[in-house]
């Protein structure tokens, strides 16, 4: 297996554009997660699907962020419209089991200019 | 709430030698998972070591071993020969069956001295 796939690995753009990021878990892994990471707040858990269905969104900053996961092999994160204070590295995971070990794409470092 | 410490911000280590980072854990459950993770300049999340709270005996994988003391709730990380490509950021963290979440310390930057 490839592992967690994420698209893009770097995004730039400007202040209240729209932005997607793609993520393609692990084959068979039920859970998906997306969390962001920034050096002031550390790792965070934005959302969490299970079986395609989004479970907890608790961690989702403000509206302007949403996600999707159409399929088991396919979720997105998207920010409309984007602002600087966004600009952080993207994480998504999967796992087989919600409590066991998570599986990490490479990230997506986004730069809100 | 269950929470995570790792005290040390930074390490360093010469080459060949033996570090090891600490972790200690807060929870009232009996039953859970830890885990260290480690975190390269590239950026990719890596599992470098998994323990169930509910086995005895301390989780080995090559180089690496953790010190699992449940009574204590400490879980360190021990690095034998330690290696350039070591140096990285690593995180411990903890999850549970009844909580879907990571819990996640703050990391701790590990430098290898050649």
């Amino acid at each position: 297996d490839a592992g967690v796939i994420q698209s893009p690995r770097h995004e730039v753009t400007e202040m209240g554009q729209e932005v997607t990021l793609r993520c393609k878990p692990i084959s068979g892994h039920d859970y998906l997660f997306w969390y962001r990471q920034t050096m002031m707040r550390g790792l965070e858990l934005l959302i969490y699907f299970n079986n395609n269905v989004p479970i907890d969104d608790s961690g989702m900053p403000e509206d302007r962020f949403s996600a999707k996961m159409p399929n088991a092999s396919f979720s997105t994160l998207k920010i409309q419209p984007s602002e600087p204070r966004d600009s952080a590295v993207y994480f998504c995971a999967s796992s087989l089991y919600r409590a066991d070990e998570q599986f990490f794409g490479p990230g997506t470092r986004l730069t809100v200019l | 709430a269950q929470t995570v410490t790792q005290s040390q911000p930074e390490m360093s280590v010469q080459e060949a030698e033996t570090v090891t980072l600490s972790c200690t854990y807060d929870t009232s459950e009996s039953d859970y998972y830890l885990f260290w993770y480690k975190q390269p300049p590239s950026r990719q999340m890596i599992l470098v070591i998994r323990q169930e709270a509910y086995k005895q005996q301390n989780a080995t994988e090559n180089r690496f071993s953790v010190n699992f003391q449940k009574a204590a709730k400490s879980f360190s990380l021990k690095i034998s020969d330690s290696q350039l490509g070591d140096a990285a950021m690593y995180f411990c963290a903890y999850s549970e069956d009844s909580n879907y979440q990571l819990i996640w310390g703050a990391g701790t930057k590990l430098i290898i001295k050649p």
